[in-house]
């Protein structure tokens, strides 16, 4: 499984952007890039994802770089709510659809 | 719209024992995926079933296996439970085979204890 790398923690302050980094440079060209995010004591709660573009959403949005061996996960405005374990996947297709985690990035909203 | 839900939320069983835990995806959600999230390991895939067969599985050993009806629920059963089995099990429903398109949607998880 192709893997990432993301920073331990990061902490931003309350109303502010956060930019969320991630590195996959093995990723192969049928791996989509997927941010998952998981809130205190609950399950994983999906924020977005995509292949080679661009792509926003009610959430976040995914900048995707140009070899693709590198992604960021956008949150425009940062609300105590984001506060959470955000995870940077890369999942593959035709029957390696599982999503492997990696060890993410623990984001602290200070009010 | 409901969501993915699992029974029992809490589950206590002695070492050796077995344990059986229950998923009902998302209706209209054909891929039940099962992950295993044990403290400091992270959340690891166990299983994966579309359609009523199994499509992929994680490196977990055969005690730990499960089956999908014809309504897409799921039951996760682990045989001669261990105590490194203690960890909470979430369950996750997508929309189809070619999974890679959709969001996998999960549940509250069931937090299984062996003592």
């Amino acid at each position: 499984d192709a893997k990432t790398t993301q920073p331990n923690s990061m902490e931003s302050n309350e109303e502010e952007p956060v930019h969320l980094p991630c590195n996959h440079s093995t990723i192969s060209g049928t791996d989509y890039i997927h941010w998952y995010r998981q809130l205190p004591s609950q399950g994983p709660e999906y924020v977005i994802h995509g292949l080679t573009s661009n792509v926003n959403n009610r959430m976040a949005s995914l900048a995707i770089a140009e070899d693709r061996k590198s992604s960021t996960l956008i949150l425009h405005r940062a609300t105590l709510r984001d506060a959470a374990v955000y995870y940077c996947i890369l999942r593959g297709n035709f029957g390696n659809e599982k999503l492997t985690f990696g060890t993410g990035t623990r984001l602290t909203i200070i009010p | 719209e409901a969501g993915v839900t699992q029974s029992p939320t809490h589950l206590i069983k002695t070492r050796g024992q077995q344990a059986t835990l229950r998923c009902s995806p998302i209706s209209g959600h054909t891929s039940v995926y099962w992950y295993q999230q044990a403290l400091g390991l992270g959340l690891q895939f166990l299983l994966w079933y579309d359609e009523g067969e199994e499509r992929n599985r994680g490196n977990f050993p055969p005690r730990f296996s499960g089956r999908q009806f014809p309504n897409y629920s799921s039951e996760l059963n682990v045989n001669a439970l261990e105590l490194e089995d203690s960890a909470l099990y979430l369950c996750a429903s997508s929309l189809g085979y070619s999974g890679s398109l959709y969001e996998q949607y999960f549940g509250p998880g069931t937090r299984l204890t062996v003592t």
